[in-house]
């Protein structure tokens, strides 16, 4: 079982949906990192979280350290936002442990 | 962006022949990593650097070293590659470990 879970593996909204991904960990963290992977392959770092939550444009996270629980929200979805979103933990001892992604197309 | 190159962007090798791979950063960050991605298992952590001539090992460490003799270098070598090591490899750096890492555009690497 992987240590990072996420779900769903692949979404597919239209174009000014609200949109929820989300990433479930087993063991305490010290930092949760959402990343986006595009088409072509390249990786930006979206958000680094430890606690409650970080908005920049449309996009939207929140983790639950209690609950081991993070979400990722696009609102107002766009074509744009078409790509692979990945749930990254990282832990004490430096070692950084990465979700499937999830597989997000949003259809005009 | 953060100013992140990798050499080289692609590459055919065989299988037993040695292959490193060299990631440059220019942003003086401390920490540099490299990933390996492959279907069906997402990114995984092969070894880190937090510094020059300190580096640990991560997830997937096996069948490669890593060196870093300065600052802006991180050089992975797969000593004898085999046809498990075909994948894509990615390079990121931070300034501390738990803050945000920047990602290399990637090297694609096939072993026949």
């Amino acid at each position: 079982k992987n240590e990072v879970e996420q779900s769903p593996q692949n979404l597919t909204a239209q174009e000014g949906e609200f949109i929820t991904i989300n990433c479930s960990y087993s063991v305490g963290i010290s930092a949760l990192h959402w990343l986006q992977q595009h088409p072509g392959g390249g990786i930006v770092s979206l958000f680094m979280l430890s606690s409650g939550k970080k908005k920049h444009g449309r996009l939207i996270a929140t983790i639950n350290i209690q609950e081991k629980h993070s979400s990722l929200h696009i609102t107002a979805s766009h074509p744009r936002d078409s790509a692979v979103y990945i749930c990254a933990v990282g832990y004490n001892n430096n070692d950084m442990r990465f979700g499937a992604g999830t597989r997000l197309t949003v259809k005009p | 962006d953060a100013g992140i190159t990798q050499s080289p962007r692609h590459k055919v090798t065989e299988t037993g022949t040695p292959v490193t791979l060299r990631c440059h950063q220019t942003e003086n960050h401390r920490y540099m990593y490299w990933y390996r991605q492959d279907p069906g298992h997402g990114l995984r952590l092969i070894h880190y650097s937090y510094g020059v001539k300190d580096t640990d090992k991560g997830e997937v460490s096996d069948g490669y070293s890593v060196s870093r003799s300065k600052t802006e270098d991180f050089l992975l070598t797969l000593e004898s590659a085999t046809s498990s090591q075909t994948s894509v490899y990615f390079c990121a750096i931070s300034e501390s470990p738990g803050q945000a890492q920047y990602f290399g555009p990637g090297t694609r690497l096939t072993v026949l």
